[in-house]
């Protein structure tokens, strides 16, 4: 039931840009999006509804295809900061149990 | 700002015991939730709670149960602990409303020996 992350993990370089992809094998309500860095707890990035709503990180994007359950996070012009394993989590109906992908690791280098 | 508390960072039990994980949220939200995260395996829902003394089992629920009395107050039950549960455990919460976002606590690193 968990959603498929990719790729695992990530290695870029300062400034490159990344996409991380979620997809689902069932109908999604929402997909979020949240970065964990190590020792620290999950922090929320980004949520995306049906229907096109979404709310989240100012410098960060993240898109939402609906008919195919995927999701993709787009990170561009990556920064130190954004060094971290981000989950994504989904949700198939509204106020729903949040069930998370095994997450991809993404580690930025100078 | 809004807290979620969890009772201890660090816990080490003995395989048998009853141990207790509680977390607290400070922010009145209606659903709480307990996961477990281990190396490559992500976070891996545990029981999900959607209102004071209702629950859902997650995807991974055996050996577990769970307790909400109060709606700030979710706690997470191990009946007999295992060595196999030795893992971080990490508790959340979020508002009902169709597009709020889940606020998770700091973990408990909890060890059975």
């Amino acid at each position: 039931q968990q959603p498929v992350q990719s790729p695992q993990a990530v290695i870029l370089r300062e400034g490159e840009d990344a996409v991380i992809n979620c997809s689902s094998s069932k109908a999604l309500y929402s997909v979020h999006w949240y970065r964990q860095k190590h020792g620290e707890a999950p922090v929320f990035l980004m949520i995306l509804l049906k229907g096109g709503e979404q709310k989240g990180h100012e410098k960060i994007s993240a898109s939402f295809n609906e008919k195919k359950q995927q999701s993709s996070l787009y990170l561009t012009a990556s920064q130190l900061s954004y060094s971290g394993t981000y989950f994504c989590g989904t949700e198939l109906r509204r106020d729903d149990k949040i069930i998370f992908g095994k997450g991809t690791r993404l580690h930025i280098l100078p | 700002d809004v807290k979620v508390t969890q009772s201890s960072r660090y816990l080490v039990k003995r395989t048998g015991e009853k141990v207790f994980l509680e977390c607290v949220q400070d922010m009145d939200h209606e659903n709480m939730f307990w996961y477990r995260q281990d190396p490559g395996l992500g976070l891996r829902l545990i029981y999900f709670s959607y209102d004071v003394k209702m629950k859902e089992k997650g995807d991974i629920p055996e050996g577990y149960s769970v307790s909400r009395e109060k709606k700030e107050r979710f706690s997470l039950i191990l009946e007999s602990a295992s060595t196999s549960q030795t893992s971080m455990y990490l508790c959340a919460s979020s508002q009902t409303g169709g597009y709020t976002e889940a606020f998770f606590g700091q973990g408990t690193r909890l060890t059975v020996v």
